[in-house]
């Protein structure tokens, strides 16, 4: 079954540098979720999109922005980057009509701020 | 405001015996609950859920939790741990009604099974 696709995997930055984060979610599903988890932590909730429209949003920067387009993939913007920015991000998806959600976690984007 | 409690940083546990990971929550309303796991440099993987019904609830790779409504607990158990069960175990509440909203998770449990 296809599953929740992030990439890149991997990603090295430089201070003050930008970065942008995608994600695919499961065919269908219609809800994006965005977490950040430092070293040792747990997830931290920073933002939810449910049909392209913002609808939930955590401890998201300023510095960060997201969206979701029409074909339900999402994108995480990071300017300024910080070096405790980097963390894995990684984003989940699910079904609204299904009932309560059960969400489906990609792999991960692991960003390394140098 | 929602929130879960996992008192254990870590478990310890030999391989063949049973495993139990513990969780706590506090949460308005009739929780829905959840355990996922997490390899190294994965994502969260979903385990199992709890959202009605029988409080014993039944997921993948064996794995089981119980849902205590008297002592707001949901303790993830496994009767015979296996080497490959070592990983970071969350779990997480989120509160019933009013459409999708954020998950909250708790600070995890990092499970070793010993060989």
């Amino acid at each position: 079954a296809a599953g929740v696709i992030q990439s890149p995997r991997h990603l090295i930055k430089e201070k003050r540098e930008t970065a942008t984060l995608k994600c695919y979610p499961i065919p269908r599903h219609d809800t994006v979720y965005w977490y950040q988890q430092g070293p040792g932590q747990d997830p931290q909730f920073l933002i939810s999109f449910y049909e392209k429209m913002q609808s939930d949003k955590g401890s998201i920067p300023d510095r960060f922005s997201a969206q979701q387009f029409s074909d339900y993939h999402s994108e995480l913007n990071m300017s300024s980057l910080e070096l405790g920015d980097s963390a894995l991000y990684f984003c989940a998806s699910s079904l609204r009509l299904a009932g309560p959600d059960t969400q489906y976690f990609g792999p991960g984007t692991r960003l390394t701020v140098l | 405001a929602q929130s879960v409690a996992q008192p254990e940083d870590q478990v310890n546990v030999a391989e063949g015996n049973p495993l139990t990971v513990k969780c706590t929550y506090s949460v308005s309303g009739n929780p829905y609950l959840f355990w996922y796991v997490q390899y190294p440099n994965r994502g969260l993987q979903f385990l199992l859920k709890y959202i009605t019904g029988d409080n014993l609830v039944k997921g993948s790779y064996g794995f089981e939790a119980e849902f205590n409504k008297s002592q707001t607990s949901f303790h993830l158990k496994k009767p015979s741990a296996l080497v490959s069960d070592s990983a970071l175990y969350f779990c997480a509440v989120r509160p019933p009604s009013g459409g999708y909203q954020k998950v909250t998770f708790g600070t995890g449990t990092k499970l070793q099974v010993i060989p």
